[in-house]
C-alpha cells in the first residue's frame, strides 16, 4: 500500500534532549512537508522539501532542523533549543504537479517530561 | 496576519440536518482551495477540492462553494452524519508561493449530534 509513515506514533523526551522524527513515504512524491499541530493554532509549517538535497523554513523553524537525503525519507529533529516543543507533528506530502493535496501521516505525539 | 481564516472554532448539528462550514481568505492569488477532516491524533485526510475558477463542486453529501468576490467559501455536508464528527481544515493554496504549499485556518470542530 502506497502512503506515508511517521515513528514513532508517541514520543517522550527530557527537557534538553534532541529528538528525531522519522517520515517515510512511498508515493514517489517530490516535495516533502513538517507540520506541528497544537490545540487552537491549526496546522504550521515548519519545513519543506521540494527536491533531495533541498529544503526550505516554514513559518516556525527555530530549534527545528531537517535533512532530505532521500526522496523517500524527511526526518525532523526537534532540537534542545525548541521552547515548547509539545506537540502534535504532521508529516505529508504532494506530488510536484496537481491541484496543492497533501497526503498526511498519522502523526506523532511529542511530549517534553 | 491570517490569510486563511475559519472563524468558528466550534458547530454543532443534529443528525440529518446540514452542516455549513465558513472559510475566509485574503489573498487573492489562491488557485485551489481544500477542506481536510481530522480526527483527535490521526492526520487530516482530503475531503474536496475546487478550482479558483469555479463557484462549486460537488462529491455525494459534500460540496463547497466558492465565492470569489467575497473571498469565501463553504463546505455543505447534507445530511450530516455522527461519524462525520470531526475538525474540519480550509486550505489554500498560492501558485505563486512555495509549490504545493497549503496555507491552513485554524479549523472548525464539527459535533453531530445523534
Amino acid at each position: 500500500d502506497g502512503g506515508i509513515t511517521q515513528s514513532p506514533k508517541y514520543l517522550f523526551r527530557k527537557e534538553g534532549q534532541n529528538v528525531t522524527l522519522s517520515c517515510e513515504q512511498n508515493l514517489n512524491h517530490d516535495a516533502m512537508y513538517w507540520y506541528r499541530q497544537d490545540p487552537g493554532q491549526g496546522l504550521r509549517l515548519i519545513y519543506y522539501s521540494q527536491i533531495v538535497n533541498d529544503f526550505q523554513k516554514g513559518d516556525i523553524a527555530e530549534g527545528y532542523s531537517v535533512s532530505r537525503e532521500k526522496k523517500e525519507s524527511f526526518p525532523l529533529t526537534v532540537t534542545s533549543a525548541q521552547k515548547n516543543p509539545t506537540a502534535f507533528y504532521l508529516c505529508a506530502s504532494s506530488p510536484t504537479r496537481g491541484t496543492g493535496e497533501l497526503f498526511f501521516g498519522e502523526g506523532s505525539r511529542l511530549t517534553v517530561l | 496576519d491570517q490569510q486563511v481564516k475559519q472563524n468558528s472554532p466550534s458547530l454543532s448539528v443534529q443528525e440529518g440536518r446540514i452542516s455549513i462550514l465558513n472559510c475566509d481568505y485574503t489573498n487573492s492569488m489562491f488557485d485551489y482551495f481544500l477542506w481536510y477532516k481530522k480526527y483527535p491524533a490521526e492526520g487530516p485526510t482530503f475531503l474536496i477540492s475546487i478550482s479558483s475558477i469555479k463557484d462549486k463542486n460537488e462529491d455525494g453529501r459534500f460540496t463547497v462553494f466558492l465565492n470569489k468576490s467575497a473571498k469565501h467559501l463553504s463546505l455543505h455536508i447534507v445530511p450530516s452524519q455522527p461519524g462525520d464528527s470531526a475538525v474540519y481544515f480550509c486550505a489554500a493554496r498560492d501558485y505563486g508561493g512555495s509549490q504545493g504549499n497549503l496555507i491552513f485556518g485554524k479549523g472548525t470542530k464539527l459535533s453531530v449530534k445523534p
